[in-house]
Parts: C-alpha cells; sequence; structure tokens
C-alpha cells in the first residue's frame, strides 16, 4: 500500500515480557516518527529519526524503552520490560523530512499490557 | 510544560452550522501549523496547514486562521456535517532543532448533531 503501514494492530502482552511493534513508513520519506497516545491524552512524542542523523530520543519515557531504524526504512519500537502505564495506542508517522511537510500516520499498534 | 493548548476538550455543533475549533501555542518558534481529524481506532489524518507567513489558508469547507501575535489558531469547518464528528488535533513544529517534529494539542472532540 502507499501508506504508513503498522504491525501488529493489537497486541495483548502479559507485564514484563518484551514487545516488538513495527513501522513501515511511505517509500521516499525520509523521516520517521514514533508517538503515542494513551487513553484520554493527548499525542505524545517519543522519537524522530531524519535520514543518517543521530534520532532525537528526547521523548522516550524510560531506558526500557527504545527503536531502530534499518536502512532508511523500516522501524522497530522495543518496549522491554512492559508495564501497565505502557498500555496506549502507538503511532508511526512519516513525512519527506523537510520542515513544512506534511506528516502522514499509519493506524497505530494498539498495546494492552496486562 | 504544554506548548500547544486547546482548552475546550468538546464542542457540539448542529449540522449546517459552523464548528469553530482553538488552539493556542506558547513557543514562538514555531512557524508551521497542521490541523488532524482522527476517528476511534484509526490514525490522525492530515487536513489542513498554514505557514507563518499566511494568516488563512482555505481548503473547500475547511479554514485555518492564524494570528501570530496571539499565538492563536483556528479551524473553521462551514457547513459542519455528521460526518466530520471526531477528535480534531492542532499541532506545530518550528526551524529549531529537529525542525519537524509536531507538538500536538491534547485534542478537542467535534459532534455534529442532526
Amino acid at each position: 500500500g502507499a501508506g504508513v503501514s503498522q504491525s501488529p494492530s493489537n497486541k495483548v502482552t502479559e507485564k514484563g515480557k518484551d514487545v516488538e511493534l513495527r513501522c513501515d513508513p511511505i517509500s521516499g520519506h525520509t523521516a520517521l516518527y514514533w508517538y503515542r497516545q494513551s487513553l484520554g491524552q493527548g499525542l505524545e512524542f517519543l522519537i524522530y529519526f531524519q535520514g543518517n542523523s543521530a534520532p532525537d530520543k528526547s521523548g522516550l519515557p524510560s531506558d526500557r524503552f527504545s527503536a531502530e531504524r534499518t536502512g532508511g526504512s523500516v522501524s522497530t519500537l522495543t518496549i522491554q520490560r512492559t508495564q501497565q502505564e505502557d498500555s496506549a495506542v502507538y503511532l508511526c508517522a512519516s513525512s519527506i523530512g523537510t520542515h513544512g511537510n506534511t506528516i502522514y500516520f499509519g493506524e497505530g499498534s494498539w498495546l494492552t499490557v496486562v | 510544560d504544554q506548548q500547544v493548548k486547546q482548552n475546550s476538550p468538546s464542542l457540539s455543533v448542529q449540522e449546517g452550522r459552523i464548528s469553530i475549533l482553538n488552539c493556542d501555542y506558547t513557543n514562538s518558534m514555531f512557524d508551521y501549523f497542521l490541523w488532524y481529524k482522527k476517528y476511534p481506532a484509526e490514525g490522525p489524518t492530515f487536513l489542513i496547514s498554514i505557514s507563518s507567513i499566511k494568516d488563512k489558508n482555505e481548503d473547500g469547507r475547511f479554514t485555518v486562521f492564524l494570528n501570530k501575535s496571539a499565538k492563536h489558531l483556528s479551524l473553521h469547518i462551514v457547513p459542519s456535517q455528521p460526518g466530520d464528528s471526531a477528535v480534531y488535533f492542532c499541532a506545530a513544529s518550528g526551524k529549531t532543532g529537529t525542525a519537524s517534529k509536531l507538538t500536538f494539542g491534547t485534542g478537542t472532540r467535534l459532534q455534529v448533531t442532526l
């Protein structure tokens, strides 16, 4: 498809387990973002990749969260030792990358930690 | 520190009337603003944007107004339709640092009634 693709769409995991969320951005988009939205909250920035530059990790809430972007395309967000407060929808987005260009979102990965 | 604020969590408007959604920001470095629409269980969808060199941008039923001196923008939907019922997020970005990183407001839930 032409849009941002995320998987899994839904994930239920036990507290303490690790999870990986995958994002496949729009072809040709050099910038990739991860946001999350907890129940009743706004969109919270997590991390931003732009080309070969060092990622902006300023939004990651703890060292249990990490993300990689391999080959400038697909990205994986990893949450280690999940906690119940990690339950949220994790949204990936991509853009051409230069300032002033629209950022397009995927459908999100809904994570529930039980 | 909420740099982008949407002070009205919800708004109800009758079909055919005008919907006005408001957004305030505090960071004077923001120079590009966007509105996103989000339906339940879907990712945010880009609606309309405006650069700080303009004070108005129109696209069909949607118009965004920017008042830089007041650090305020608004989205007007005329006429409102039932399909417009969704959560609307205001977002902003600036040229410094990570140029395209968007900072989002907490959203306004619009309900268009028959």
